[in-house]
């Protein structure tokens, strides 16, 4: 299975800021990769896919990029709706394998 | 638009079975895989396994092999996930998700998952 890491496990920030996560793949994923948020008590939603296409409906903050096995998500600027845990997912090969998960908290 | 709609909150025995079901409303989706991934409290999302209805077929991740089956009902444009042999490591959310699809060399494959159902409570406890 391919393993999927993601940096950092939280971090905290402010409403504004720019905001960067990443995620490595065990091996090359060819940009098979999607992006979720979730909120607490809520089910994940799907902002990216194949590492930088938005889903329909998704604010343009949210961007991706990356290439082989790194990849990262930007939130160009934080708003308070955006406070969440975001969620790496790789769809190269079966199974699919999420990232643990990085928490945005208020600073 | 489709939504997937699941059934409610279940309280089990250690070592017995549920069942949990998801019903897509608003649209079918013979033409997509659907996903089930658990979520334990305060953990992260962990993939069970899917079904690709338009194949015929249901895979499984091996944590989960010989105690998870995944079926659907097309008439009913519903999915099930049966997970036997519970235990309190079980005791979790468990959510449905459609997605993309495909196969290759024999081989299939689960892409991002679009539309999700809202999550069903499955407690496990003596």
């Amino acid at each position: 299975d391919i393993q999927m890491t993601q940096s950092p496990s939280s971090l905290s920030a402010s409403v504004g800021d720019r905001v960067t996560i990443t995620c490595r793949a065990s091996q090359g994923i060819s940009n098979s990769l999607a992006w979720y948020q979730q909120k607490p008590g809520k089910a994940p939603k799907l902002l990216l896919y194949a590492a930088s296409r938005l889903e329909s409906g998704v604010p343009s903050r949210f961007s991706g990029s990356g290439s082989g096995t790194d990849y990262t998500l930007t939130i160009s600027s934080l708003q308070p709706e955006d406070f969440a845990t975001y969620y790496c997912q790789q769809y190269y090969s079966t199974p699919p394998t999420f990232g643990q998960g990085t928490k945005v908290e208020i600073k | 638009q489709v939504q997937l709609v699941q059934s409610g909150a279940e309280v089990k025995k250690p070592g017995s079975s549920v069942k949990v079901s998801c019903k897509a409303s608003g649209g079918t989706f013979s033409s997509y895989a659907i996903s089930w991934v658990r979520q334990a409290p305060g953990q992260g999302l962990e993939w069970m396994g899917g079904i690709i209805p338009i194949f015929g077929t249901a895979n499984y991740a091996q944590k989960f092999q010989g105690r998870v089956t995944i079926t659907t009902d097309e008439s009913t444009s519903t999915a099930y996930m049966e997970l036997s042999s519970l235990r309190s490591e079980d005791t979790a959310v468990y959510y449905c998700a459609r997605g993309g699809s495909g196969s290759y060399k024999g081989r299939y494959y689960y892409y991002y998952m679009d539309v999700w159902g809202k999550g069903t409570t499955v407690t496990v406890s003596s």
